[in-house]
């Protein structure tokens, strides 16, 4: 399993784009790299998952660059309901995953 | 789509006391994973089921928790006796495309006493 390294908190401000930085030094080939959102007292949320280049769905963006050895989530104008923890994970599709500690985002108004 | 359905969302029990929770996955969804998660220790696998089967269970912390999805649509998890440390919230999630795309419940919080 690749291991993960993410910034422990972050702040941002309402109206704000919010980009939080993975880093995936040992991914492998078959690794793609999948993004979760928890707000409290709920469970994670799927996100984003990507394996190259950028992807783009209605909630994020995720930017991989050509060596893959990180990535990154783009939140987009964020809101004050952005507040959650952002997890990033890196595995094969069947593989095992981890949940790290996270990234504790807090948008302040 | 109801999503993934968990009960109770709360039980409180006592020490040495049997605790069973529930879990209805997404309906066609082939995979069902089962987690705990608390403030020092995150958020951990502890089983997983693919096809109903159990594909790992090296995360279930000792022989006082089992798990069994009897069929497509039920699992349960089961702890017995209880402890205090066992005081956390669990959840269910499942999956049709792989471990990476997983939809959780809402969660059980258990507090033993």
């Amino acid at each position: 399993l690749a291991k993960t390294t993410q910034p422990i908190s972050m702040d941002s401000y309402e109206g704000q784009e919010v980009n939080i930085t993975c880093s995936h030094n040992n991914i492998a080939t078959n690794d793609y790299i999948t993004w979760y959102q928890q707000f409290p007292s709920q469970g994670p949320r799927f996100i984003i998952q990507g394996y190259k280049t950028k992807v783009t769905n209605e909630v994020a963006s995720l930017f991989i660059p050509a060596d893959r050895k990180s990535s990154t989530l783009s939140l987009p104008r964020v809101s004050l309901s952005d507040t959650a923890v952002y997890y990033c994970l890196v595995g094969e599709r069947d593989d095992k995953i981890i949940f790290g500690k996270g990234t504790r985002l807090h948008i302040l108004p | 789509d109801a999503g993934v359905i968990q009960s109770p969302r709360h039980e409180v029990t006592e020490m040495g006391q049997e605790v069973t929770l529930r879990c209805k996955p997404i309906s066609g969804h082939n995979s069902l994973f089962w987690y705990r998660q608390t403030m020092m220790r995150g958020l951990e696998l502890l089983i997983y089921f693919n096809n109903n089967v159990p594909i790992d269970d090296s995360g279930m912390p000792e022989d006082r928790f089992s798990a069994k999805m009897p069929n497509a649509s039920f699992s349960t998890l089961k702890i017995q006796p209880s402890e205090p440390r066992d005081s956390a919230v669990y959840f269910c999630a499942s999956s049709l495309r792989g471990v990476h795309e997983q939809y959780f419940g809402p969660g059980t919080r258990l507090t033993v006493t």
